[in-house]
């Protein structure tokens, strides 16, 4: 069955940039839209943005100008950046598949169906 | 920006029925998802669109909609089942940006 892992360093320092990578075993990347989601220790959930296969993407508003996503489809990896890090983006972070149904002959984003283990990434 | 509220914990005795709600102005119009999260792991989907259950989620688990609030009711609580529970949505701007409740600590008794 699918699965996700993430990778990437576990200690970022203050300013610079935090670059994860997901990769994706047991399925194809293709023709799916894939997430990242952050969780501070003790804290809820955060979705960071998704990215499609074709490359587009949408980010959570409230970090879009700090987030860049990227797919590479022949490594079935999926990555995520985000610069000028604070102590607040310490969290652990995931990445997960986002499920689809398709309806009357369209198909639409459904539950995130897959996730990574979860990576921890402190920054300080 | 958009909101889900949930209560902040939830507690029961062994075989009662849990309700954790979650509310939101655009859950009218678009699907809610329930996660469960156990400590040290991942989230787990228990409920898709509202009211479905995946395969391999036991049948006490069970979701409901009306209005502008989601209800998940866990009918015959069992130890096993005291986690977070996150509700997750989106916006009905038109960007589907992904909201997630602040979650719910089920706690049983």
């Amino acid at each position: 069955q699918v699965q996700l892992q993430e990778s990437g360093p576990g200690l970022v320092k203050p300013s610079e940039t935090l670059s994860l990578t997901c990769t994706v075993s047991g399925g194809s990347i293709s023709s799916y839209y894939w997430s990242w989601i952050r969780q501070p220790a003790g804290k809820g959930l955060e979705w960071i943005g998704r990215i499609y296969t074709s490359g587009s993407t949408n980010y959570n508003p409230s970090l879009k100008s700090r987030v860049t996503m990227s797919v590479d489809t022949s490594k079935n990896q999926f990555s995520l950046k985000l610069s000028s890090v604070t102590a607040a983006d310490t969290a652990v972070y995931y990445c997960a598949r986002v499920g689809e149904y398709c309806s009357n002959n369209s198909c639409y984003e459904d539950a995130f169906d897959i996730w990574g283990q979860g990576t921890m990434v402190t920054v300080s | 920006s958009y909101e889900l509220t949930q209560p902040p914990s939830v507690s029961v005795s062994p075989g009662q029925t849990a309700r954790i709600t979650c509310s939101g102005d655009a859950l009218p119009k678009q699907y809610v998802y329930w996660y469960q999260q156990k400590p040290g792991q991942a989230p787990v989907v228990v409920i898709y669109k509202d009211s479905e259950r995946p395969s391999g989620i036991p049948e006490r688990f069970s979701g409901s909609s009306s209005g502008t609030t989601v209800t998940l009711t866990i009918s015959g609580v069992q130890a096993e089942d005291e986690a977070d529970y996150y509700c997750q949505s989106a916006d009905s701007s038109g960007t589907l940006h992904v909201v997630f409740g602040g979650g719910t600590k089920l706690t049983v008794l």
